[in-house]
């Protein structure tokens, strides 16, 4: 069973269109992340909930609007795509997210194209 | 501000042999860091945890080394395999969120 698991795992779409990367975990977490990977690996983190509570809003454009059902899905949304919008987006889970020694745990990623 | 990074974007090793890649943090308030590896066309996988009260910690094949005077932390890799031939993180966890340094991409030279 996969742990962190992320659909779909590739998409290519064009500038301006609007598009969603879905996330569930089935670990019992309570903190869900989404995190960005540039072309040069650096893994920067976006957003952060904790129990349907958004946590962390790092500086990202308000077209990326992050969206939890419930503390198992963590899904991205992100309106007029634009070509720097390219990169891998991994959604990840910790048991909490307040104290030291809080393991993530990542999912296989998302590779989003934007041409 | 926090800032996670290493010192070698690259590392060629031999296999077989003894692999050190290293890391230095700035921010002097971190108490807890994690490594990271990342193969082609996966997520990173834990692969060892260090908190700030321990200088070194032993895992299977993998040694970490944190030196809170310089802020640096070192993985070290035993018998280096195919297999370990990744991209590997050090991050560093602050509450709620883990920053990442920039990684080294190790390949292991047949």
């Amino acid at each position: 069973d996969t742990a962190v698991s992320q659909t779909p795992k590739y998409l290519v779409t064009q500038m301006g269109n609007d598009k969603s990367i879905k996330c569930e975990q089935n670990l019992g977490h309570d903190t869900m992340y989404w995190y960005k990977q540039d072309s040069k690996k650096f893994l920067k983190i976006m957003f952060s909930y904790n129990n349907k509570e958004l946590i962390i809003n790092e500086t990202v454009p308000n077209r990326f609007s992050p969206k939890s059902p419930d503390k198992a899905h963590l899904n991205l949304h992100i309106n007029s795509l634009e070509l720097g919008d390219s990169a891998v987006y991994f959604c990840a889970s910790s048991p909490t997210g307040g104290y030291t020694g809080n393991t993530i745990y990542f999912g296989e990623g998302s590779w989003l194209t934007v041409v | 501000g926090e800032s996670v990074g290493l010192h070698l974007p690259t590392l060629s090793v031999q296999e077989g042999d003894n692999s050190i890649i290293n890391c230095a943090y700035s921010n002097s308030a971190s108490d807890y860091f994690i490594w990271y590896k990342q193969e082609s066309g996966k997520g990173p996988q834990f692969i060892i945890d260090i908190r700030s009260n321990m200088d070194k910690r032993q895992g299977q094949r993998v040694t970490v080394l944190l030196n809170k005077t310089v802020k640096h932390l070192s993985l070290q890799i035993a018998a280096t395999q195919p297999g370990d031939s990744a991209v590997y993180f050090c991050a560093e966890n602050n509450r709620y969120k883990l920053s990442f340094g920039a990684g080294t991409t190790v390949t292991v030279r047949a």
